[in-house]
């Protein structure tokens, strides 16, 4: 089992342009995440899905869209990029079942920079 | 507004000995605690956790304490190791529903020989 994976590892983008972040779980989870990672400030969630087909805002939603492709896929996509949004990004993933659910399982990461 | 907070980004410890991270929560409806840590360049793994119907839970050399009336929590590594070395996140559920979490800063554990 992979687990999560999340691409690409490294992305620079220039300030205006578009990009999609991939994550996939191989799991069987039915939640699914995506957490920003900054310096001093923890990890912060932008948006989360409870299950195929539902998506809910986190504490940092603005700037971002995202697609729950289906169960195993969880998209995050920054349509215009900011200066602000140069982070790294984690996706994770978890049961539904209770406390089961708090123990969510992260991919690698993708560390972006927009210039 | 920070609702788990490490107020310590950093500590040094010797290997064999005791390291104790601390953190502190602003929201006496958190019911459940978690302590996750992560390694450079990969994401943050599962720890240990505790329930606040518990003041102490173990899991080998780790054991986290919880003190309600404080609203702090501790994690403490017994004997520290230098594979120990990593950044520590304290984490808690958001009150309102659903599994979302809501993380402190962390704190780099240093373990040197």
């Amino acid at each position: 089992n992979a687990g999560v994976t999340q691409t690409p590892k490294f992305q620079v983008l220039k300030t205006g342009q578009s990009m999609t972040l991939q994550c996939a779980q191989d799991m069987n989870h039915n939640s699914m995440y995506w957490y920003r990672q900054d310096p001093g400030m923890g990890l912060r969630l932008i948006y989360y899905s409870a299950s195929e087909g539902t998506t809910d805002k986190g504490e940092v939603p603005n700037g971002y869209n995202v697609s729950r492709l289906n169960k195993r896929e969880f998209s995050l996509r920054l349509e215009s990029a900011a200066p602000s949004q140069t982070s790294v990004y984690f996706c994770a993933s978890s049961l539904n079942r209770g406390r089961q659910a708090l123990t969510q399982y992260f991919g690698p990461g993708t560390r972006l920079t927009v210039l | 507004d920070q609702q788990v907070k490490q107020n310590s980004p950093s500590l040094s410890v010797q290997e064999g000995r005791i390291s104790i991270l601390n953190c502190d929560y602003t929201n006496s409806m958190f019911d459940y605690f978690l302590w996750y840590k992560k390694y450079p360049a990969e994401g943050p793994t599962f720890l240990i956790s505790i329930s606040s119907i518990k003041d102490k839970n173990e899991d080998g050399r780790f054991t986290v304490f919880l003190n309600k009336s404080a609203k702090h929590l501790s994690l403490h590594i017994v004997p520290s190791q230098p594979g120990d070395s990593a950044v520590y996140f304290c984490a808690a559920p958001l009150t309102g529903g659903g599994n979302k979490l809501t993380f402190g800063t962390g704190t780099q554990l240093k373990v040197e020989l």
